[in-house]
């Protein structure tokens, strides 16, 4: 089974508009973390944004912010003000804890590819 | 400030023949890990490693092998390289920790003909 679905493989959005970047994931494990990632075309990866399974608020970094529903086992990405910079593929990644107590394995999800128009 | 650092970052290799991709951190970091990126896939785990000495593998580990003999140096090598390992290899490092994200290579493009 997918431990991490990324269902949109390709989302336009117009600049200054907000977008939304879908993720779900699936771990028996009370104890992960989950994060995002961006990739623009030259192929760099960059860590945008990290939520904890026992966080109570949401994550927020400048215009990004994880919109995070345990019970639903969903950590969605929103961009605000999206920027024509924002043009990239984005990954959803979950890391668990480990054999004893270490972490573990982090997971990719398949990607979304987000294009910003004018 | 060197970060992950990886060599080379361009390959072709022939059917076959054998190499090994180069990755370094300096961030005293005790986990590293190879992953390799396809089309369509994602960023899925070759094998990663808590520390010198340990070494596990992850999602896709046929036809690689590593070692860490060093915190510092995490080497992956293609034992016998076949076109399906034609691929883009990233190396990354962090702490241990669930809280922690990995820092990135720039990135090996191979390509096995």
């Amino acid at each position: 089974a997918q431990k991490i679905t990324q269902t949109q493989p390709g989302m336009f959005v117009q600049e200054k508009e907000a977008v939304t970047l879908d993720c779900t994931y699936d771990t028996s494990d009370q104890s992960y973390g989950l994060f995002w990632y961006k990739q623009p075309s030259s192929g760099e990866m960059i860590f945008l944004i990290y939520q904890g399974s026992y966080d109570e608020q949401n994550a927020t970094e400048g215009r990004y912010s994880l919109n995070f529903q345990k019970a639903r086992k969903s950590a969605n990405l929103v961009i605000s003000a999206s920027q024509l910079g924002d043009s990239a593929m984005y990954f959803c990644a979950m890391r668990e804890v480990g054999p004893a107590g270490t972490a573990s394995k982090l997971t990719f999800g398949t990607g979304t590819r987000l294009q910003v128009t004018l | 400030n060197a970060g992950v650092t990886q060599t080379p970052k361009f390959q072709v290799l022939k059917t076959g023949q054998s190499m090994t991709l180069q990755c370094a951190q300096d961030m005293n970091h005790e986990y590293m890990s190879w992953y390799r990126q396809d089309p369509g896939m994602g960023l899925r785990l070759i094998h990663y490693s808590v520390g010198a000495g340990i070494t596990d593998q992850g999602e896709v580990p046929n036809g690689y092998n590593v070692s860490r003999s060093t915190t510092e140096d995490f080497p992956l090598r293609l034992l016998s390289a076949a076109p399906s390992q034609t691929s883009v290899y990233f190396c990354a490092s962090s702490y241990v920790g669930i809280s922690y994200e990995q820092y990135f290579g720039p990135g090996t493009r191979l390509t096995v003909t």
